[in-house]
């Protein structure tokens, strides 16, 4: 099974700077075939389900703000909000679906510092 | 626009079988491609995939939980129901339908239910 690990657990921002999280797969989310990563990430705000920000690890969902961005490959990967706002206040995780069982990794909450 | 909302018992006791609903809407289970998940969150915890069903009735199960699962869709009454039999308080948790989009391995959920929360207590 390919574990997700992500870092740190918690981070605490000031408003308008960035905030940065990384997710580490214990397998590379790279398919050779496609040249895909199969690495999405999500935002939970406390009571809601999560929302999809991004799919094949930096390809933007409809509607989410520029200021969050996805990038890596292989094992390795970065969510960037890159000026934090009041309204990102959340836990993300990321989500390996390269291969079953799907995972998520353990999540990151963000808060303003 | 799609939406998933999840239905069933809030409280089961131990050793007792939960069955959810999703009911959904704004999209079709006979589309190629498109599947339902079922997703869970204990309290406080992180999420944990269970299941899933593609529009052609192909299944895929976590495997630790395999034995203890069945998911089976209703497409004509655009429903999809998740089966846990054995309950245990360490099930105790959110339970969420999603929505997978229909392509080749685009297995990530872009369309979430609301949730319910089971607990499992005697």
């Amino acid at each position: 099974d390919i574990v997700m690990t992500q870092s740190p657990d918690s981070l605490a921002v000031s408003l308008g700077a960035r905030a940065t999280i990384t997710c580490k797969s214990s397998q590379s989310v790279l398919k050779s075939s496609d040249k895909k990563n199969y690495l999405a990430w999500y935002q939970q705000k406390p009571g809601q389900p999560p929302k999809l920000l991004f799919y094949w690890a930096s390809t933007r969902e409809s509607g989410v703000p520029a200021r969050f961005s996805g990038s890596g490959s292989g094992t390795d990967f970065t969510l960037t909000i890159s000026r934090l706002q009041a309204e990102d206040v959340a836990v993300y995780y990321c989500h390996q679906y390269y291969s079953t069982p799907w995972a998520f990794g353990q999540g990151t909450k963000v808060e303003i510092k | 626009q799609i939406t998933l909302k999840e239905s069933g018992p809030t409280l089961v006791k131990p050793t007792q079988t939960l069955t959810l609903t999703c009911t959904f809407s704004g999209f079709s289970l006979s589309t190629p491609g498109v599947g339902v998940a079922w997703i869970r969150q204990p309290p406080g915890k992180a999420l944990e995939w269970l299941t899933l069903i593609y529009w052609d009735d192909d299944k895929r199960y976590r495997p630790s939980l395999e034995s203890r699962i069945t998911i089976v869709k209703d497409t004509s009454k655009n429903h999809v129901v998740l089966v846990m039999t054995n309950m245990d308080p360490v099930d105790t948790a959110t339970y969420y339908c999603a929505h997978v989009p229909p392509g080749r391995g685009e297995n990530f959920f872009d369309s979430w239910g609301q949730g319910t929360l089971v607990t499992v207590s005697s």
